[in-house]
Order: structure tokens, then C-alpha cells, then sequence
């Protein structure tokens, strides 16, 4: 049983809309939250982290908690082709500092 | 501040051969872990050392193995090299083992022929 599930895509949107990624997690320990984003060849980055329900903004990203429905998503607002790549969830339980990652949603904003 | 350096990033192996792999983590950050990352299991955790101790480890064969020095420079090692050990390893490092963010590494490409 996957723990962290993600939508491998492609998700395809045009340039200037609002790209939504989705998560879900089984475990309800679990207490953090992070989105990497990954292109083509390169190490995963870190771009935002959430630890508690609700939104969490930064520039043009948002995180989205919902610990009761047991998903975490990522808004990209204003899309740009420079943010095509693969998002991946990480999710980490209370008292481990291990987080188990998602399999990664493929992101493509054509112009 | 300079970033996760891990070398080398390209390795060519026979199978049956032996590798090491090393990483330097940022300035400060004490916490360095190790990932596999390929198309068909993902991202998957391999160890992860603080303080020249292994605090975590994956489910992984012991043909992996790591470990720290005092100066947080880590490197991992895998034994007798098959075929699906094939992958980009990938090292983050992170302020101690308690924090939360951690920040990866180029990784290292290993292609096992």
C-alpha cells in the first residue's frame, strides 16, 4: 500500500493559469508536509513546507493542508513554462524524521 | 553559502564491483541522509547519519552501508553491484535530525552494467 499518492500526469495547463497538484496520505500521524519541485535531470528542491491545516502562501505558490481528508496540494499560481517539471509530496509522521515521498505529478505549462 | 556537493556525479560500475559515494553537506548542517531515487520505486530513503551515527535506516540489502565523519562529510558505499542497483543517489542535508527541511544534492548518477 503506497503511503503517499500523487497523480503521475502529465498535468497539462497553459501559461498564466493556475496549476493545482494534489496529495494523499494514509498515515494520520503524519505532521509535515513538503512539496519539492524536480526538473529533468536536476535534484529535488525544496519549495514549501506546511505543518498545520489551512494555507500557506509564498510568492506564487500556496500549500493546502487538510489533515481530517488526509490531502496535501500545491497551488501555482500565474503558471509559467519555467515551472514545468515533476512536483513531488513528502510526508513525514510525528517522531520519525523520515519522510516518504510521492511518486511526483509531471507538470507542463505550454505557452 | 554553498550548497550540497556529492561526487562523483557520473559512475559507470560492473556488476559485482564495488562503490563509493560521497557528500559533503552545507556549512552548518550536521544531518545528511541518502536517497535512491529511480523511475519505478521513486524516491526512497536509503540512512540517514547525525554526529557519525546512523540514526535511521531504510529497507535496503546491507550491501548499503554508510557513514559520517566528524566534519558531516558522509559517503555510502554499496557491495557487489547487480544490475537494479542502477539509480541516481541523491544525498540531503539538513540542520540536525530533528529539522524538518532538508536540502538535496545533485546526486550521483550509478549505471551498473
Amino acid at each position: 500500500q503506497k503511503e503517499v499518492e500523487q497523480n503521475s500526469g502529465p498535468l497539462s495547463v497553459p501559461e498564466g493559469a493556475i496549476a493545482s497538484l494534489n496529495c494523499t496520505y494514509s498515515d494520520r500521524g503524519s505532521q509535515s508536509f513538503f512539496w519539492y519541485r524536480q526538473y529533468s535531470g536536476k535534484s529535488p528542491e525544496l519549495i514549501m513546507s506546511i505543518y498545520s491545516n489551512g494555507d500557506k502562501e509564498d510568492g506564487r505558490f500556496t500549500a493546502q493542508l487538510n489533515k481530517a481528508s488526509q490531502y496535501v496540494s500545491l497551488l501555482i499560481r500565474d503558471s509559467q513554462p519555467s515551472d514545468s517539471a515533476t512536483y513531488l509530496c513528502a510526508v513525514r509522521r510525528g517522531g520519525s524524521y523520515i519522510p516518504t515521498f510521492g511518486r511526483g505529478t509531471s507538470l507542463i505549462v505550454h505557452p | 553559502k554553498a550548497g550540497v556537493t556529492q561526487t562523483p556525479r557520473y559512475l559507470i560500475k560492473t556488476r559485482g564491483q564495488q562503490v563509493t559515494l560521497s557528500c559533503s553537506p552545507i556549512s552548518g548542517h550536521r544531518s545528511v541522509s541518502w536517497y535512491q531515487q529511480t523511475p519505478g520505486q521513486g524516491l526512497q530513503f536509503l540512512f540517514e547519519y547525525f554526529s557519525e551515527t546512523q540514526r535511521n535506516k531504510g529497507n535496503f540489502p546491507g550491501r548499503f552501508s554508510g557513514r559520517q565523519f566528524s566534519n558531516s562529510r558522509s559517503e555510502m558505499n554499496v557491495s557487489t553491484l547487480e544490475l537494479g542497483d542502477s539509480a541516481l543517489y541523491l544525498c540531503a542535508s539538513s540542520l540536525n535530525y530533528e529539522s524538518n527541511e532538508q536540502y538535496f544534492g545533485p546526486g550521483t548518477r550509478l549505471t551498473v552494467t
